[in-house]
């Protein structure tokens, strides 16, 4: 069983759409929660961190952490067609012994306009 | 732009060579990591330095191998290669050492034919 699990979709939604992309896990060490939007095999770019749990917002995204049920997610309003991509989540633990990321899969996004 | 520069962007080499990818992190960011992202593995981490001494390993094969030198920039030696080390390596770099907060750059697509 992989540490971080995510679908990998493709999860296809119409212009406008509320967009909620999720991702579990195992290691309970785990602290930082990440997530990442890929184009085209460029290089990740981060969108949003958290820290243990609970929620943030930046704009349209809002990342959610409920470390109880081992679980996050990304939600994306008024979704665009730019918004098509690959996301990622990733997460890390502080302390020893572990101190890279460790990624979902990915789930694609398609936007259609 | 992230602000952290790969180079070349693009390499094609044949089995049995050596290549050397190169990294130059963001600007006051000690921590530089390198990942590996294939069709059928996703983001696999290798290693990381933090201000020149490595801090972490990850799914590093023994012929493959990292620096990081005193101005920061890091380096990745890939040697003997396989038609399987056909991949996209990114670099990533933090400030710290918890790798949250990880940017990373364009990558360098890697072909071995």
């Amino acid at each position: 069983q992989k540490e971080v699990e995510q679908d990998p979709g493709p999860l296809s939604v119409p212009e406008g759409a509320i967009v909620s992309l999720n991702c579990t896990y195992s290691n309970s060490a785990f602290q930082y929660f990440m997530w990442y939007r890929q184009y085209s095999r460029k290089g990740p770019e981060l969108l949003m961190y958290t820290y243990s749990s609970g929620n943030k917002e930046d704009g349209r995204f809002t990342a959610q952490v409920d470390k109880s049920s081992k679980y996050i997610s990304l939600f994306i309003r008024d979704s665009q067609p730019s918004d098509s991509a690959t996301y990622l989540c990733a997460m890390t633990a502080r302390g020893t012994g572990r101190r890279a990321l460790t990624f979902g899969s990915g789930t694609r996004l398609q936007v259609q306009p | 732009d992230s602000g952290v520069t790969q180079t070349p962007k693009h390499l094609i080499t044949a089995t049995g060579q050596r290549v050397t990818l190169r990294c130059s992190p963001r600007s006051g960011d000690l921590s530089v990591y390198w990942y590996q992202q294939s069709l059928d593995q996703g983001l696999q981490f290798l290693i990381q330095y933090y201000n020149g001494e490595e801090r972490a390993k990850g799914n590093i094969l023994e012929r493959f191998s990292a620096q990081q030198f005193p101005d920061l920039h890091s380096e990745l030696n890939l040697s003997s290669l396989e038609l399987g080390d056909s991949a996209l390596y990114f670099c990533a770099s933090s400030v710290g050492t918890d790798g949250h907060e990880a940017f990373f750059g364009q990558g360098t697509r890697l072909t071995v034919v």
